[in-house]
């Protein structure tokens, strides 16, 4: 069974602050995708990482993909409000069927 | 267009009711998903399809029963369900297995 370890699981932070998230496994994924959920709704993709060591920006979102494709991270810059919900990783791998989410990270933004 | 719809949004049911949920996509996706959602929880995969065949089905009971009419359109039958199945009930679909997928807005399913 491949898994995909997420930390922290919580985070509470003032409006302002910077945040990095984790997403680590052992294997080696082919792509690996972000997504945020907000309460009662589903989650929203944000990007996909496909190449080691690919960084890629969304406004003040930077996520990187590891060199070897076994984790990556998420750092939000200068959190707001609005990015309160809960972020999910998901890893795809060459011939598996389904892609594997991590345990997600609840990021709660006070103003 | 990169919209998934789902209907309908709530769903209250007793235990011995039968209902449906119903899922859409127009962008061409030959794979589509049904995923649980307990609360606080990420979600759990039900069923996949792909090419309007099943090809996943993660153990799930038999109260839940999975359609796939067309290549746009998913259905989720429920039949005497019971209270642990209240969740979001989340419809997703991708241009094939093991790419990115695009996720419904969700059923919230209570059973009472």
């Amino acid at each position: 069974t491949q898994l995909l370890e997420q930390s922290p699981q919580f985070l509470s932070i003032q409006e302002g602050e910077n945040l990095t998230v984790y997403c680590n496994s052992s294997s080696v994924f082919s792509s690996l995708q972000w997504y945020r959920q907000e309460p009662g709704e589903g989650p929203v993709l944000l990007v996909t990482v496909v190449t080691g060591g690919e960084v890629k920006k969304l406004k003040r979102l930077t996520f990187q993909f590891g060199d070897a494709r076994k984790d990556s991270s998420l750092h939000i810059t200068a959190a707001q409000p609005g990015d309160t919900g809960l972020y999910l990783c998901a890893g795809g791998e060459e011939g598996r069927r389904a892609l594997t989410f991590g345990s997600g990270t609840r990021l709660q933004v006070q103003p | 267009d990169t919209e998934v719809t789902q209907t309908p949004k709530h769903l209250v049911m007793g235990m011995t009711n039968k209902k449906s949920l119903k899922c859409e996509q127009h962008m061409g996706h030959r794979a589509m998903y049904w995923y649980k959602q307990k609360a606080k929880k990420p979600p759990e995969l039900m069923f996949v399809y792909s090419y309007e065949k099943l090809s996943i089905n993660e153990s799930v009971p038999s109260r839940f029963s999975p359609e796939c009419p067309n290549s746009s359109l998913l259905n989720l039958h429920l039949h005497a369900l019971q209270p642990e199945d209240s969740a979001l009930y989340l419809c997703a679909s991708s241009p094939g297995l093991g790419y990115e997928q695009y996720f419904g807005p969700g059923t919230r399913l209570t059973v009472t």
